[in-house]
Parts: C-alpha cells; structure tokens; sequence
C-alpha cells in the first residue's frame, strides 16, 4: 500500500488566493483525519470523518477553511481566502477504525505570502 | 480540553546512552500513541498503550503507561544516530470522539 498520499507537497500562493490540499488515504480506512502543524501551536486537529462523514469540526479556524469527503478514497481541505497565519504543515491521517492508530501522509508545507 | 505535556521539550544525548521522555495528560488516558518525525517528513506511528501498567517494546524503544499518574514514558536504551527526530505522543479524545489530541513534542538529537 502506498500509504496517505498528500499534495501539493508544498505551496507557495498569495494572501487572499483560494488553496486546496488533497488527501488520499489508506485503502480500506474508515476514518481521516486533517491536522496542522505550527511551531507555536504543535499538531492541532482541524476536521475528522468517519465513513465520509464529518464528525467535528470544532478544530477548523474560521469559515475561511472548509473540508470535504465526497468519497472515500479522498478529501480536501479548502482555504480560501488564504491568509499569511494560515503558513502551516498540513497532515492529512487515516485510521482503519476510531480509536485505532492512524496513518499520516507526508504533509503539504503552505506559505502564503 | 484535554493537553498533553511532553518532557523534555529537546534532549541531546550521546550515542549508546540510555533516554526517557515523559507525557501526561490533564485528563485521564484511554489509549496513548507514541510517533516519530523526522524533520519535513509524517508522523511514523510506534506504539499504542491502553491499559494502565501496559508495557510495549520494539527494537531499543520501550513505552509504559501509567493510568494512576495519567501519564507516559518513552525510553530509548543504547540510543543511536537513527533515533533522532521529534517524539510526539497523542492521546484519544474521548469527549468527542476518538480522534487524537497531540503533545507538542520532544526534539532528540544523538550525537556520535
């Protein structure tokens, strides 16, 4: 398996552009996970799915961010618009099942500009 | 909210010397995770713990939890270059779920 594929690997855009970061996760997992990793702040949890769907999404900033799962097979998360705060490592994870370890992509490095 | 305090924030060690790094939780623990990552690369997943007094190895890298303390502790025995990274341990969010929450790590360099 080729594991939790992520892209862009990075992205470079400007303040007030549209990003989208793409998640394909694990073939088979039931739950996805979208993370974002600052310096300052470690590895926060933005949006889960379970089965495609949102579970919580308590965890996304403001309505600048959206996330979709219109499949199992992948996702997105959207900001838009993007603002130079918003410079992060987003991760995107999966895991078979709810409390059951999860896997992580290598991450879309995003610097807005 | 549940925070999860990892210590130290970053350790250097010498090569073949002996490691610990702790994580504990604000909260009680139902299930904690311990991950590797190498700079600019994912979170490589080790081991996961969810029972009090559960104890797990793999190759140098022993994990225990201990509920009554709600707390962690990653030892590395005979550490090598190959060790280094940042050691994260992420715990379940029971309030909402069971996606997880995560410490903000701890930095280990081994030096020859």
């Amino acid at each position: 398996d080729a594991g939790v594929i992520q892209s862009p690997r990075h992205e470079v855009t400007e303040m007030g552009q549209e990003v989208t970061l793409r998640c394909k996760p694990i073939s088979g997992h039931n739950s996805l996970f979208w993370y974002r990793q600052t310096m300052m702040r470690g590895l926060e949890l933005l949006i889960y799915f379970n089965n495609n769907v949102p579970i919580d999404d308590s965890g996304m900033p403001e309505d600048r961010f959206s996330a979709k799962m219109p499949n199992a097979s992948f996702s997105t998360l959207k900001i838009q618009p993007s603002e130079p705060r918003d410079s992060a490592v987003y991760f995107c994870a999966s895991s078979w099942t709810m409390n059951t370890e999860a896997f992580f992509g290598q991450g879309t490095r995003l610097t807005v500009v | 909210s549940q925070e999860l305090e990892q210590s130290p924030q970053s350790l250097i060690v010498q090569e073949g010397k002996n490691l610990t790094i702790n994580c504990t939780s604000s909260k009680t623990l139902y299930g904690l995770y311990w991950y590797k990552q190498k700079y600019g690369e994912g979170l490589i997943f080790l081991m996961m713990l969810q029972k009090g007094g559960e104890e797990k190895s793999h190759e140098k890298i022993t994990a225990k939890l201990d509920e009554k303390k709600q707390q962690s502790s990653l030892h590395i025995t005979a550490s090598q270059p190959s060790h280094a990274g940042i050691y994260l341990c992420g715990a379940d969010r029971v309030d909402s779920g069971y996606a997880l929450n995560f410490g903000k790590g701890t930095s280990l360099l081994v030096t020859p």
